[in-house]
C-alpha cells in the first residue's frame, strides 16, 4: 500500500518560535497533499490543501501567514508553523492522494505531535 | 456548512459479536465515503471506501451506502480485542481536489 512519512514525530519548542514539518509520499507521486489538524477528542479537521507547484488553499479561519505550506515536489509538502503559541499544541497530520477524483483514496501520515511551551 | 455527524460512544461489543458503527452526513452532494480507524495517539488508517449505494464487503468489514437517508454504516463480523479503537467517518464532497469532512469518530470497545 501507499506509505506517507512525517518528520519528525515530535516536536516541543517555546513560544514564538517556528516549525517545520515534512510530509513524504514513499512510494507514489502525490498530486495532492492535505495538511489536517486534531485537539484532544476531537476530529480530524481540514486545514489546507496543497497541489505540486501552486499555492496551497486554506479553509475558512485558517492564518495562511501563520500556516505557511510548501509543495516543492511530487513526492513532499512541508507545513511550518510560524511564532508557534501553546494554543498551536496539537497532533497535525498529513495525507497524500495521488489522484483528484472523488474515489481516490488519501493516505495518511504518521502525524506530528506538537506542544508549544 | 458540510457536517458528519457520528454517535461518540463508546460503544461496547463482546468478543465475537457484530459491531455496527453508524454515520450520517448533511451533503447531499457527497460523492464517496470512508472508514478510517483511529488509534489512540496515532494517525487514522483507512478500512474501507465505498460510493455506490449498497453493500461493500472486505474481509470482516461491510460498508453499507444509503445515499437517500444521507447514512454510511460500518459492519465489523467477529469482533476481535484488537478491533478496539475510534472509528472515524470521513465523507468527500469536492469536486475536485478536495480534503475529507471527518465525523469526530465512535470509540468502539470489544470485551473479551
Amino acid at each position: 500500500g501507499a506509505v506517507v512519512s512525517q518528520h519528525p514525530s515530535r516536536v516541543i519548542c517555546k513560544s514564538g518560535t517556528s516549525v517545520k514539518i515534512e510530509c513524504r509520499s514513499l512510494d507514489f507521486q502525490a498530486t495532492t497533499m492535505f495538511w489536517y489538524r486534531q485537539f484532544p477528542k476531537q476530529s480530524l479537521m481540514l486545514m489546507a490543501t496543497s497541489n505540486e507547484g501552486s499555492k496551497a488553499t486554506y479553509e475558512q479561519g485558517v492564518e495562511k501567514d501563520k500556516f505557511l505550506i510548501n509543495h516543492a515536489s511530487l513526492t513532499l509538502s512541508t507545513l511550518t508553523v510560524t511564532s508557534a503559541h501553546p494554543e498551536d499544541s496539537s497532533f497535525y497530520i498529513c495525507s497524500a492522494s495521488s489522484g483528484t477524483g472523488a474515489t481516490d483514496t488519501q493516505y495518511f501520515g504518521p502525524g506530528t505531535r506538537l506542544t508549544v511551551l | 456548512q458540510k457536517e458528519v455527524e457520528q454517535n461518540s460512544g463508546p460503544l461496547s461489543v463482546p468478543e465475537g459479536a457484530i459491531a455496527s458503527l453508524n454515520c450520517t452526513y448533511s451533503d447531499r452532494g457527497s460523492q464517496s465515503f470512508f472508514w478510517y480507524r483511529q488509534y489512540s495517539g496515532k494517525s487514522p488508517e483507512l478500512i474501507m471506501f465505498i460510493y455506490s449505494n449498497g453493500d461493500k464487503e472486505d474481509g470482516r468489514f461491510t460498508a453499507q451506502l444509503n445515499k437517500a437517508s444521507q447514512y454510511v454504516s460500518l459492519l465489523i463480523r467477529d469482533s476481535q480485542p484488537s478491533d478496539s479503537a475510534t472509528y472515524l467517518c470521513a465523507v468527500y464532497s469536492g469536486g475536485g481536489a478536495d480534503g475529507l469532512t471527518f465525523g469526530k469518530g465512535t470509540h468502539l470497545i470489544i470485551q473479551p
